[in-house]
């Protein structure tokens, strides 16, 4: 099973809403990744989670805050945004950070910021 | 951030056709992997790479780790419509970091 999951697959806030993004992998992955994607671009890369510990920021602005609450669990807190930062955000997983990686991602959540 | 050069942009073949397309950098990766994505949905794996030379198949698709490390294509051959999407290489560098840079992607349209 290389299944990543995401919740909600859509959504839409105001600029002064809070929500929340959900991950989830059961692949015993020790290596979390949140990444944004805009229009036909690439995805870029926000946060990385090593054994459930922050270990990259990409100089990402303090309206996303990202919480690891357990190997299985990624989330992405979401306050105060902006309408540009409406994307398509994806979460991945890899066995770790060492060596050669194989990064698997989830389906994605779309989000409109009004 | 950084990106890979990755070509074409964008193809339209008809069904049936092979379909060839790249990855290159001046940068030395230690694995190449690439994936395909549907229009609201996230990258799906294709092929991994994990050493220079290496070819490596996945039914119609075929994948291949450059000698020098710094490039990688990816064949498909006989092409069908559900092979409509965007493709994206991506390298992991050399040091061993956490991080893959992505390609630009080419968008794959097949005509039936």
């Amino acid at each position: 099973d290389t299944e990543v999951t995401q919740t909600p697959k859509h959504l839409v806030m105001g600029m002064t809403n809070k929500k929340s993004l959900k991950c989830e992998q059961h692949m015993g992955h020790r290596a979390m990744y949140w990444y944004k994607q805009k229009a036909k671009k690439p995805p870029e890369l926000m946060f990385v989670y090593s054994y459930e510990k922050l270990s990259i920021n990409e100089s990402v602005p303090s309206r996303f805050s990202p919480e690891c609450p357990n190997s299985s669990l990624l989330n992405l807190h979401l306050h105060a945004l902006q309408p540009e930062d409406s994307a398509l955000y994806l979460c991945a997983s890899s066995q770790g950070l060492a060596g050669p990686l194989t990064q698997y991602f989830g389906p994605g959540t779309r989000l409109l910021v009004l | 951030g950084q990106q890979l050069n990755q070509s074409p942009q964008s193809m339209f073949i008809q069904e049936g056709e092979d379909v060839s397309m790249n990855c290159t950098s001046s940068s030395i990766f230690n694995t190449w992997l690439w994936y395909k994505q549907e229009p609201g949905e996230g990258p799906v794996l294709l092929i991994a790479l994990y050493k220079a030379g290496e070819l490596t198949s996945n039914g119609r698709l075929t994948a291949q780790f450059g000698i020098t490390r710094k490039d990688s294509f990816l064949n498909i051959s006989a092409s069908i419509p559900s092979d409509v999407g965007i493709y994206f290489c991506a390298g992991q560098v050399v040091s061993g970091t956490y991080k893959y840079i992505f390609g630009t992607g080419t968008r794959l349209k097949v005509l039936a």
